[in-house]
């Protein structure tokens, strides 16, 4: 069982949708959870971090986490034409430190239709 | 806040030669930068961590001896493909640790083509 695992997709939703994007993991140490956006031929961008279990909202964007389910969700409100990205989950066990490493789903492809 | 700059952002070169990417930390110090490596429609691989002032951490499986890195200041890692081979085609992607949120923050990459 890897670590991380997301569903690749890809998703596709109409403009104006709401789109949910999930990753699970199986590591219980983990305890900072972060989602990033990645445009084709881009680094990626962090978009939401959060620390430990609950919701935390910045403008169309909520990101869940539930801790003693090992799941964590991304929700996009009011979807948009250029949100269409990969979007990659990644969490790790420290914050900082000499054993600081995150660690990444595949990334879901999602594509919002005008 | 938190920017991260690399390069070059794109780079072609023959089999047998060596390349040099550069990646900074524009806006912050970073003691820790990592390195990555993502095939087409993969995740992103780490390949090292690069401490300031100190020797590089490798993944298993990463040739140390091929990528070379060196983070001599707080704003500056290097990686060197050396002796590239086609199969080192690939977009590296390096990112630091720091800001106001202690996580890591990307560069644009850098897409390598050898030929």
């Amino acid at each position: 069982q890897k670590e991380v695992e997301q569903d690749p997709g890809p998703l596709s939703v109409p403009e104006g949708a709401i789109v949910s994007l999930n990753c699970t993991y199986s590591n219980s140490a983990f305890q900072y959870f972060m989602w990033y956006r990645q445009y084709s031929r881009k680094g990626p961008e962090l978009l939401m971090y959060t620390y430990s279990s609950g919701n935390k909202e910045d403008g169309r964007f909520t990101a869940q986490v539930d801790k003693s389910s090992k799941y964590i969700s991304l929700f996009i409100r009011d979807s948009q034409p250029s949100d269409s990205a990969t979007y990659l989950c990644a969490m790790s066990a420290e914050s900082g430190g000499s054993n600081y490493k995150l660690t990444f789903g595949k990334g879901t492809l999602l594509t919002v239709n005008p | 806040g938190a920017v991260v700059s690399q390069h070059p952002s794109r780079v072609i070169c023959k089999s047998g030669t060596s390349v040099k990417i550069e990646c900074r930390s524009l806006d912050f110090q970073a003691t820790t930068m990592f390195w990555y490596r993502q095939f087409p429609k993969q995740s992103l691989m780490l390949m090292a961590t690069s401490n300031e002032g100190s020797k590089a951490t490798y993944e298993q499986g990463v040739e140390k001896d091929k990528f070379l890195i060196n983070h001599a200041s707080l704003t500056l890692s290097t990686l060197t493909v050396t002796s590239a081979h086609p199969e080192d085609s690939s977009f590296y992607i390096c990112s630091a640790l720091g800001g106001t949120q202690e996580t890591q923050y990307f560069g644009p990459g850098t897409r390598l083509l050898v030929l």
